[in-house]
């Protein structure tokens, strides 16, 4: 049972360039999130998507796009990156209802020079 | 105004001992309260949730909530070294919207 996969776990751009985090879980859940941590920041909702077809901003949405592309996917888009978006990020998912526990992914180290 | 607001510690306190950590949430209407705990270079990992005011234990853990006051706790006793980590109280505002704090580090001295 792999949970929520990430990938990829390690990523270094340049400055403008473009990427996609892409996040898969395999546990039939219904919502999904894309967060980032910062040191002494926390974490931060980036989007979430509370059911397949939406999408929702959270606390710092600026400078991504995010794509429910069916139930078990869900990718984060950086158009131009910059230096402000190094940070790890995490997806998680839950299965809604009563049951409330975040799984999350293994995170992405992502690095912007 | 952040959602949710924590002391980042670092908090120490020696084996054996009990930890105390707290969280404060600004949105009155929240219903659902959580405690995940985060070792170095780890995802997070849920240990607590708590739904209604008063105190819910678990083992050496016990959380408590007083949503009078906006006020989460999380108690940790006969601490432990493998307890050392960062302690993230998060809150579901409502349709599933969960917001995190800034995390509290916690350092048992053996």
């Amino acid at each position: 049972n792999a949970g929520v996969t990430q990938t990829p776990k390690f990523q270094v751009l340049k400055t403008g360039q473009s990427m996609t985090l892409q996040c898969a879980q395999d546990m039939n859940h219904n919502s999904m999130y894309w967060y980032r941590q910062d040191p002494g920041m926390g974490l931060r909702l980036i989007y979430y998507s509370a059911s397949e077809g939406t999408t929702d901003k959270g606390e710092v949405p600026n400078g991504y796009n995010v794509s429910r592309l069916n139930k078990r996917e869900f990718s984060l888009r950086l158009e131009s990156a910059a230096p402000s978006q190094t940070s790890v990020y995490f997806c998680a998912s839950i299965a809604g209802g009563a049951n409330e526990k975040l799984f999350f992914g293994s995170g992405t180290q992502l690095s912007v020079l | 105004q952040k959602e949710v607001e924590q002391n980042s510690g670092p908090l120490s306190v020696p084996e054996g001992a009990i930890a105390s950590l707290n969280c404060t949430y600004s949105d009155r209407g929240s219903q659902s309260f959580f405690w995940y705990r985060q070792y170095s270079g780890k995802s997070p990992e849920l240990i607590m949730s708590i739904y209604s005011n008063g105190d819910k234990e678990d083992g050496r853990f016990t959380a408590q909530l007083n949503k009078a006051s906006q006020y989460v706790s999380l108690l940790i006793r006969d601490s432990q070294p493998s307890d050392s980590a960062t302690y993230l109280c998060a809150v579901n505002k409502g349709g599933n919207q969960f917001y995190f704090g800034t995390g509290t580090s916690l350092t048992v001295i053996p």
